[in-house]
């Protein structure tokens, strides 16, 4: 089975832009969760989705957003950038239905963006 | 909100040495994962232990649910064990990550 994908790899953007980052779930995985990795802040949750619908979410501003496509990959959007957004973003993807109950997860190796 | 901490914060063993890195969380928790952070920055899934004691070669884990805490136990270590050590907690709605430990390990 293949892995989570996630593309691209590495992105660079100005402040003020928007940017669009894509998941490919593992094959038969329906819940898709997304990570905001930085040295200051760690690992942070920013939200989950499960069959097309956004089950959770973490404490970040509505500049994030995401959504979930019916074979399951899914994209996160930012918008209006701000040099604090760089960060390396990770999706994962599970079998279960609730990040935060009963799943384990699987990673993908990231998109680093850089916001200059 | 949960607070998850993670001890030691960094660790330097010899090849060959054994660890205990521990996580200690301050309410109680739907569910417990471990990650291993690779140089590339992967994460890959070690462990998931809300409760119980498992093994997988040379890593085992234990997590007291009851006490609030979980270890994973690291033995006879090699280089490619290097890395950061996650470990996260499902609480209310979301997954909560811990600082990590970072793991040198030399030959």
């Amino acid at each position: 089975k293949a892995g989570v994908t996630q593309t691209p790899r590495y992105l660079i953007k100005t402040r003020g832009q928007q940017v669009t980052l894509s998941c490919s779930p593992i094959s038969g995985h329906r819940s898709v969760s997304w990570y905001q990795q930085t040295p200051g802040q760690g690992l942070q949750f920013l939200f989950e989705y499960f069959s097309e619908t956004q089950r959770n979410k973490g404490n970040f501003p509505g500049r994030f957003s995401g959504r979930q496509f019916s074979n399951s990959r899914s994209e996160m959007n930012v918008s209006t950038l701000e040099l604090g957004d760089s960060a390396l973003y990770l999706c994962a993807s599970s079998d279960g239905t609730d990040v935060a109950t009963n799943e384990k997860l699987f990673f993908g190796s990231g998109t680093q963006l850089s916001v200059l | 909100g949960i607070q998850v901490e993670q001890s030691p914060p960094d660790l330097i063993l010899q090849e060959g040495a054994n660890s205990t890195l521990r996580c200690n969380f301050s309410d109680s928790v739907n569910n417990l994962q471990w990650f291993h952070q690779n140089p590339w920055g992967q994460l890959i899934n070690l462990f998931y232990i809300p409760s119980g004691t498992k093994q997988n070669g040379r890593l085992s884990a234990t997590t007291v649910a009851t006490e609030r805490y979980s270890l994973l136990y690291i033995s006879s270590s090699q280089t490619t064990d290097s890395g950061v050590y996650f470990c996260a907690v499902g609480y209310g709605n979301k997954l909560v990550f811990g600082a990590g430990t970072i793991l040198r390990v030399k030959s």
